[in-house]
């Protein structure tokens, strides 16, 4: 069955640091979106993409953050001047479509440590 | 806004027992429902869904029907296993949006 992958699966980095974390959605899949889960709280959504552009993003997603799918396989998530805040696990998820029967299938996770 | 409420964790259980974890939602529209399990070390996988109220979603011996009467979405087992043993995730979404509204999750202990 296919399915998303992500790497690393564990990134530590310095506070300040600017970190992009990599995932390759299933191949036939449109819509892509990122999500973070700090250490005993909620899932929570950043931003979704389609067709090379952001269609929606949280208050979470503010500049520090940004997305982009550099070839036809890859979609990043950048974070610059990280913060020990940003220490999470982040989650890479991708759907056929934006209907919201159709479900969204998800990566195994790195996890962000920032020092 | 949407949300997602699910009854706190953990739940520790015997092998064999019979599970439910409650989960209720609000909703402006007519959202998809979701359970998500999380199995230590591993990342998020869909467990089952019910895209329409009187759905019946199942999977590996899990069950939840959509109740729109009620606004809940129970996830129930027969019969637990220890493998059982993760956190299991409430979501829904809907076409105002594109993004999974998520419950706080609730942690499975079985224990054999």
């Amino acid at each position: 069955e296919p399915e998303v992958t992500q790497t690393p699966s564990h990134q530590v980095t310095q506070m300040g640091q600017e970190v992009i974390l990599r995932c390759v959605p299933i191949s036939n899949h449109l819509y892509f979106y990122w999500y973070r889960q700090i250490l005993g709280q909620k899932v929570e959504f950043l931003v979704s993409f389609y067709n090379n552009e952001i269609s929606e993003k949280s208050e979470i997603f503010d500049d520090q953050f940004s997305v982009e799918r550099p070839d036809g396989s890859n979609f990043t998530l950048k974070i610059r001047s990280t913060k020990l805040e940003d220490s999470a696990m982040y989650f890479c998820a991708s759907s056929p479509t934006e209907y919201s029967n159709q479900p969204q299938h998800f990566g195994d996770g790195t996890r962000l440590s920032i020092l | 806004g949407n949300s997602v409420t699910q009854m706190e964790g953990p739940v520790t259980l015997s092998e064999e027992a019979f599970l439910t974890i409650n989960c209720t939602y609000t909703a402006t529209g007519y959202p998809s429902l979701f359970w998500y399990v999380q199995y230590p070390g591993e990342g998020l996988q869909l467990l089952l869904k019910a895209t329409k109220a009187d759905d019946k979603g199942s999977n590996k011996g899990f069950e939840a029907t959509y109740r729109k009467e009620t606004t809940s979405f129970h996830l129930e087992k027969g019969s637990v296993q220890v493998s059982d043993s993760a956190v299991y995730f409430c979501a829904l979404s809907d076409d105002s949006n594109y993004q999974l509204i998520w419950g706080a999750g609730t942690k499975l202990i079985i224990k054999p």
